[in-house]
């Protein structure tokens, strides 16, 4: 299985911030790379896929870059409906796999 | 616009099988690729498996001995069966819609919380 590791684990910010998150892969994934945010009792949302493309109705303050085994999530300016756990994805193979989760709390 | 709605039995002993069904409302059912993730409580996402329309399956090794998912196109459903079960298949279960073949997840079910306990 291909290993995502997320970092930090847990990311404290204010309203504002310009904040990114990390997610590498323990071999290249070319940009397979799909990101989620997920809230507490809630499904993950998806909001990017092919590491930088934003899916539609996604705030353009989110974005993605990266290839191969290193990519960031970077959030512009954080709002305060910003504030969750996100979560990398791999889909260059079976078995798909997910990093850990940042947690991004208000400072 | 897709929507996922799922159930099941939430309350489990060790050694039974779990059984969850997803229905999908909306947008095309045949062309697509249907999963199964969960999330034990207060931790990371696990990728379960996948189905397509056809039957054709791909299942998470570490689970493969276990999983069974079916599709019934007529009902526009799926499910999944985990037989076995321990406590640490306590998790919610989501099932999704995949974008294509083992890819991203774009519409998620709302989650079904399954306990197993004696």
């Amino acid at each position: 299985d291909i290993q995502m590791t997320q970092s930090p684990s847990t990311l404290s910010a204010s309203v504002g911030d310009r904040v990114t998150i990390t997610c590498r892969a323990s071999q290249s994934i070319s940009s397979w790379l799909a990101w989620y945010q997920q809230k507490p009792g809630k499904a993950p949302k998806f909001l990017i896929y092919k590491a930088s493309s934003l899916e539609s109705g996604v705030p353009s303050r989110f974005s993605g870059s990266g290839s191969g085994t290193e990519f960031t999530l970077t959030i512009s300016s954080l709002q305060p409906d910003d504030f969750a756990t996100y979560y990398c994805q791999q889909y260059k193979s079976y078995s798909i796999t997910f990093g850990q989760g940042t947690r991004l709390e208000i400072k | 616009q897709v929507q996922l709605q799922q159930w099941g039995a939430g309350m489990l002993k060790p050694s039974e099988t779990l059984s969850l069904t997803c229905a999908v409302y909306g947008g095309s059912f045949s062309g697509d690729y249907w999963s199964w993730i969960r999330q034990p409580p207060g931790k990371g996402l696990e990728w379960i498996g996948e189905i397509n329309r056809g039957g054709s399956t791909y299942y998470n090794p570490s689970l493969k001995s276990r999983v069974t998912m079916s599709v019934d196109t007529s009902k526009k459903q799926f499910s999944l069966k985990l037989s076995s079960l321990t406590a640490a298949d306590t998790a919610v279960y989501f099932c999704a819609r995949g974008y294509g073949s083992g890819s991203f997840y774009n519409y998620w079910g709302q989650g079904t919380l399954v306990t197993v306990s004696s």
